[in-house]
Order: structure tokens, then sequence, then C-alpha cells
């Protein structure tokens, strides 16, 4: 079965510095996707970035990129110029299909002014 | 577009009772999913729907009962409710399955078995 693992319960930044989260995951399949969700306190999940794992560029949106490395199978999440609206809890996430995602436990990320 | 609705927001539930979570979405999606959420773990996959009329187990299925009627609605069931049970339930909704393709997550329901 695959597995995504984020290994740092917590993080914390500074705001306006950048932080990276750290996510691990084991699959066979050689082709899936990768993603990352943050959930305020809200609760509202919400899609920060994803990664098709055939692209061997980094994905990028705003001040949010990956680092993509497919043989170490990891795929970490950087936060540039962060803003107190960024504290949540982030989730790394895999599938092959959106019939089988895979959550990792999360990562809370406090942002300090 | 309200986008996924979910109801109600809280719950609570004595043991052995039963109830219906709620799942709307004005999207004209074809795939919906039902997910809980324990404490301090990511979201764990319990039913999905590939459309009206089929549905399918998920990773935790155990305990719940799912039927999909309509494109829009996507009903939950609990029929004995157990503590185990006690978790955040998010509903989703995405308009294929292709594993690129974005889900979109209702607000949640907190559900507690006593």
């Amino acid at each position: 079965a695959q597995t995504v693992t984020q290994s740092q319960p917590e993080m914390s930044v500074q705001e306006a510095e950048t932080v990276t989260l750290s996510c691990t995951y084991d699959t066979s399949e050689s082709d899936y996707y990768l993603f990352w969700y943050k959930q305020p306190p809200s609760r509202q999940m919400i899609l920060v970035i994803r990664q098709e794992a055939y692209k061997q560029q980094n994905a990028t949106e705003n001040r949010f990129s990956v680092n993509f490395q497919k043989a170490a199978k990891s795929f970490s999440l950087k936060i540039s110029d962060s803003q107190l609206g960024d504290a949540a809890m982030y989730f790394c996430a895999y599938s092959v299909n959106n019939n089988d995602m895979r959550f990792g436990a999360g990562t809370r990320l406090t942002v300090k002014p | 577009n309200a986008g996924v609705t979910q109801t109600p927001k809280f719950r609570i539930l004595k043991i052995g009772q039963s109830m219906t979570l709620q799942c709307a979405q004005d999207m004209n999606h074809n795939y919906m999913y039902w997910y809980r959420q324990d404490p301090g773990m990511g979201l764990k996959l319990i039913y999905y729907s590939v459309g009206a009329g089929i549905t399918d187990k998920g990773e935790v299925p155990n305990g719940y009962n799912v039927s999909r009627s309509t494109t829009e609605d996507f009903p939950l069931r609990l029929e004995l409710a157990a503590p185990s049970q006690t978790s955040v339930y998010f509903c989703a909704s995405s308009l294929t399955s292709g594993g690129n393709n974005e889900q979109f997550f209702g607000p949640g329901t907190r559900l507690t078995v006593l």
C-alpha cells in the first residue's frame, strides 16, 4: 500500500521568511500525482499545489514551490515570504487516480509576526 | 456556486444510534468522496462514487453505507454509531477520476459518539 510520511508534526517561521515542509512517500508506481493541501482553522481543505510524477520540472504557484525528487520519493513544499495567513495544517497527498488518494499526518505551520 | 456543502456541522450521537451525513455539490461533478479525519491524522477514504447509482469502498468502509441516487447528492449513513467513529467527516467532489483532477472539499462535519 502506498504510504505518505510527514516527519515534521510542527514547524514555525518568521513572517516574510522562507520555510520548507518535508514529505516522503512509498510507491511502486511510475506515474502518479502529488499534492499539498492547506487546512486552516476553518477546516476547509484547500489545494495549494500539485505535481505530476512524469514531469521533471518542479511545480510553482506564486510563493509556493515544490522540490520533487522522484528517485528519493521526496516532495517538499517551500513557502517564500511567509504571511500570517499561511498559518495552517499542511497535508501532503499522493494518488494514482482520485479513488485512492493517501494523505500524510500533516504539519502544523505557525507564522510568527 | 456553493461548491460542496455538508450538513450538519456538528453532531453528538449516543452509542448505537444512527444518522445520515448529508453532502451536496452544484458543480455537476461525476465523482464524489467521503473521508474521515481522526485527530492528528490525515484524511482516509471511506467510500467514493463515480456517478449516480455507482459506489465503491475506500480504505476504511466498515460501519458506513452510502448511496448516490442523483449526481448532486452523496449521503453517508452510520447505522450503529460506535466511539471509534468519532471523527471529522469530509465530503469532496471532482469532475473526473484522473489523478491530476482537483478534489473540492466541503467544510466538514464533526461527529462525536459517546
